[in-house]
């Protein structure tokens, strides 16, 4: 168990459809991170907070976005949902301390658009 | 842009052989490569990282080699063991500490 919760584990919605994935991080990481698996396009960096601040973009699409809160949980929004937007999609947290590269990944969200 | 992780997409090993996963980039920009593995169901997981200044890491069972000269990295585990079956991922660091990852080496361990 990393440490990182994320919630829902699985989400089955309709294209057009708009759904909030929730992760709460590592307790006393500030840094989280937002990444995309599919079989087409691997795994992929979508964005990264830390400690309430977007910090780096990847290859986020702009129907998605992405918030830290003050308690540092962040979430994923993804609007207008679309076939290929079908995806596992992963949060990480890192302390910004230790290995630079160390991140903690959650236990994914499982999300099918029909 | 930078491309990491060209694997081979499969790889067996026997139980208690030593396994070699292997990556290549392309332009490297990245000051850090790292190595993640996934077990089949969970997120990925650190392995081992390696600054690009650096030719070898060792870790616990793990070493990783990196060879700039023909971008080349890769990972050695040594007596591998039934829980190593895994995917392997070799990534790049960015900036922000953003990981851009390959597209991973499935390894099996045969009994």
């Amino acid at each position: 168990d990393s440490g990182v919760t994320q919630t829902p584990k699985h989400l089955i919605t309709a294209t057009g459809q708009r759904v909030t994935l929730r992760c709460s991080p590592r307790s006393g990481d500030l840094s989280v991170y937002w990444y995309q698996q599919s079989l087409d396009q691997g795994l992929q960096f979508l964005i990264q907070y830390y400690n309430g601040e977007e910090r780096a973009k990847g290859n986020i699409l702009e129907r998605f976005s992405a918030q830290q809160f003050p308690d540092l949980h962040s979430e994923l929004n993804l609007s207008s949902l679309e076939l290929g937007d079908s995806a596992l999609y992963f949060c990480a947290s890192s302390p910004y301390q230790g290995s630079l590269y160390e991140q903690y990944f959650g236990p994914g969200t499982r999300l099918t658009v029909t | 842009g930078e491309s990491v992780g060209l694997h081979l997409p499969t790889l067996s090993v026997q139980e208690g052989d030593n396994s070699i996963i292997n990556c290549a980039y392309s332009n490297s920009a990245s000051d850090y490569f790292i190595w993640y593995k996934q077990e089949s169901g969970k997120g990925p997981q650190f392995i081992i990282d390696i600054r690009s200044n650096m030719d070898k890491r060792q870790g616990q069972r793990v070493t990783v080699l990196l060879n700039k000269t023909v971008k080349h990295l890769s990972l050695q585990i040594a007596a591998t063991q039934p829980g190593d079956s895994a995917v392997y991922f070799c990534a790049g660091g960015g900036s922000a500490r953003q990981l851009t990852f390959g597209s991973g080496t499935q390894l099996t361990v045969l009994p």
